[in-house]
């Protein structure tokens, strides 16, 4: 079984400053990570995602995450942020022989000018 | 047009109803997935089906049920609603060939 822990449930952070979203899971087997985006009344969109290789993954809208495999975590990170960035972004892990998502609750991002 | 869509977007019922939430997918996935979100409680997994012959049970499925009617559609029905099954429920689809899963919109459904 897989769990996934996203230690804040609201991140407030000022426009242009860093911001960092912690994800920390667990599971008994190799693990496939994933960090996904959902804007207001919107669906979810991937973001990025860690399947093997390189510990740091990046992707869409300037994010990156880092695969860290003692700490079981996979933080997410973007150096400055935009007040479009404003939405609830969702940690997930998939178990390599499994292909379904465990979901951690969320993080709301909340910029301000 | 989108690849994965849901219909309806809004809904409201009443308990005790039977409703159906339909999803269709042009991307030619043979995966597809039923999810629910609550607030504070991000999304979990219902129903899901590998193909058109399997369907399995996730985290949630009791008051639920699915149908793969082809390979492009999976429905989700309610069979006698309850207010407690308000939420967002999303439907997803994946290839076997590729780790990522892609969501509709959403429906919004409203049991009172």
């Amino acid at each position: 079984a897989q769990s996934v822990t996203q230690l804040d449930s609201q991140v407030p952070v000022f426009e242009e400053a860093p911001v960092e979203l912690r994800c920390n899971y667990s599971s008994s087997v190799s693990v496939y990570l994933f960090w996904y985006v959902q804007y207001p009344n919107q669906g979810l969109q991937l973001l990025l995602k860690y399947l093997s290789g390189s510990t740091l993954v990046k992707g869409i809208n300037g994010f990156e995450a880092e695969f860290n495999k003692s700490q079981t975590s996979f933080h997410l990170r973007k150096p400055s942020v935009h007040i479009s960035d404003t939405a609830e972004y969702f940690c997930a892990v998939s178990g390599r022989a499994y292909s379904t998502l465990t979901f951690g609750k969320g993080t709301m991002l909340l910029v301000s000018p | 047009d989108a690849d994965v869509t849901q219909t309806p977007r809004n809904r409201i019922t009443k308990t005790g109803k039977r409703i159906m939430l339909e999803c269709s997918q042009t991307k030619g996935h043979d995966r597809m997935y039923w999810y629910r979100q609550d607030p504070g409680l991000g999304l979990r997994l219902i129903y899901y089906s590998f193909d058109v012959k399997d369907i399995n049970k996730g985290e949630i499925s009791d008051g639920y049920s699915v149908s793969r009617q082809a390979q492009a559609k999976f429905s989700l029905s309610l069979e006698s609603a309850i207010p407690n099954q308000t939420a967002l429920y999303f439907c997803a689809t994946s290839d076997f060939s590729e780790e990522t899963q892609y969501f509709g919109p959403g429906t919004r459904l409203l049991v009172l």
